[in-house]
């Protein structure tokens, strides 16, 4: 079946330390990319997304998350935290097979210390 | 801007109860998902619609019925609630247009408790 597998649940970092989510995918095909951020008591926000191109990609925020097709990831990166990026931190998958069902991470809490 | 608007926002009902959440959303999309967030699973998608009168089940579709009869509604409904569906809820729509792989758009959320 198709999963996406986010390898850290729950983050603690300090303020302007650098970042980086694990997010792998099982699907051999082509695949959509997508980070989603949750503030606490908000909805999802989208972060960034990847369809093609530049496998390097930037999002709103500062964030910016690589594809590596050979690794079937897409990490998650930030080079300097802020006490305001404490939140929950999706990450998703479109198989292009599928009708646009997104395939959900089973999250990260990310809790940065001011 | 509206965007997916959910209602209501919290919710306890009793075990074998009914209820009917209401998204709705003002952005003319096709696509349209309810999900159900519990913690550490992420989202799991219940149910979704590729147009009105088009509905189709998701990953947990057990327990829960939609009806998607105009673009802007998609109503979920759980006929006899129990304590297992305590979660919370999200609506989500997006356009379709170029694929059906466009971002989705969320709603707030309905949290909702079977007690």
């Amino acid at each position: 079946a198709q999963s996406v597998s986010q390898h850290n649940h729950h983050v603690i970092l300090s303020e302007a330390a650098s970042l980086e989510l694990g997010c792998n995918y099982s699907y051999g095909g082509t695949v959509n990319l997508f980070w989603y951020v949750q503030y606490p008591g908000q909805h999802l926000q989208l972060l960034l997304k990847y369809f093609s191109g530049d496998p390097l990609v930037k999002g709103i925020k500062g964030f910016e998350a690589e594809f590596i097709k050979s690794k079937f990831s897409f990490n998650l990166r930030k080079p300097s935290v802020q006490w305001s990026d404490t939140a929950e931190y999706f990450c998703a998958v479109i198989p292009a097979s599928n009708t646009g069902k997104l395939i959900f991470g089973q999250g990260t809490t990310l809790q940065v210390k001011p | 801007n509206a965007g997916v608007t959910q209602t209501p926002k919290f919710r306890i009902l009793k075990i074998g109860q009914s209820m009917t959440l209401q998204c709705t959303q003002d952005m003319n999309h096709n696509y349209m998902y309810w999900y159900r967030q519990d913690p550490g699973m992420g989202l799991k998608l219940i149910y979704y619609s590729v147009g009105a009168g088009i509905t189709d089940k998701g990953e947990v579709p057990n327990g829960y019925n939609v009806s998607r009869s105009t673009t802007e509604d998609f109503p979920l409904r759980l006929e006899l609630a129990a304590p297992s569906q305590t979660s919370v809820y999200f609506c989500a729509s997006s356009s379709g247009q170029g694929g059906s792989n466009q971002p989705q758009h969320f709603g707030d959320g309905t949290r909702l408790s079977i007690l």
